[in-house]
């Protein structure tokens, strides 16, 4: 069945760091992938998106990759800082309704 | 953001109580959802709705149904609460073609 989950429940980073954050998707018919983050006590807040035809997109201090021949998605935060801090959840977007399917998320943690 | 707002935010109940959860929005999105999400879990879809006459089922509708009383307001109902929908429950909002959705805070439903 159609699945998308992650590989690691929890990360644990220190202040300046760089964390990665991966999940492994089995749609391959899915349009987009996204990244959402969803803070304690807080509804999740989309972060970046990619399409499905490209293999890279950059915002401001992440970084999201593609890669579909294995199937897996990660998501780059670069200089991590202490409001990194929160639950990563991968999710994926296909056809036309535009439904979203989630991960099961990963708690990224930044040490000071 | 008080752009999406839900009512109530914290909610205890009992078993077999008709429960009604509210979603509101300011943003003028035509695209509505509701969703739950459990511990250790993603959010799941629970029903969408596209515009004032589209309601659709979505992963777990069942014991549940929707309301979309205009543009801006979508409601969930329990019609008789049961334990295992104890859970957390977020209203989320989109534009007509977009992949971003914007999640309101959350209500905390516990059935007992």
């Amino acid at each position: 069945g159609e699945s998308v989950g992650l590989h690691l429940p929890t990360l644990s980073v220190q202040e300046g760091d760089n964390s990665i954050i991966n999940c492994a998707y089995s749609n391959s018919a899915s349009d987009y992938f996204i990244w959402y983050k969803q803070e304690s006590g807080k509804g999740p807040q989309f972060i970046i998106d990619i399409r499905s035809n490209m293999d890279k997109r950059q915002g401001q201090r992440v970084t999201v990759l593609l890669n579909k021949t294995v199937k897996h998605l990660s998501l780059q935060i670069a200089a991590t800082q202490p409001g990194d801090s929160a639950v990563y959840f991968c999710a994926e977007m296909g056809g036309s309704n535009y439904k979203l399917t989630f991960g099961k998320g990963t708690l990224l943690t930044v040490n000071p | 953001d008080a752009d999406v707002t839900q009512t109530p935010r914290n909610r205890i109940t009992k078993t077999g109580k008709r429960i009604m959860l509210e979603c509101s929005q300011t943003k003028g999105h035509d695209r509505m959802y509701w969703y739950r999400q459990d511990p250790g879990l993603g959010l799941r879809l629970i029903y969408y709705s596209f515009d004032v006459k589209d309601i659709n089922k979505g992963e777990i509708s069942d014991g549940y149904s929707v309301s979309r009383q205009a543009q801006a307001k979508f409601s969930l109902s329990l019609e008789s609460a049961i334990p295992n929908q104890t859970a957390l429950y977020f209203c989320a909002t989109s534009r007509l073609a977009g992949n971003e959705q914007f999640f309101g805070p959350g209500t905390r439903l516990t059935v007992l």
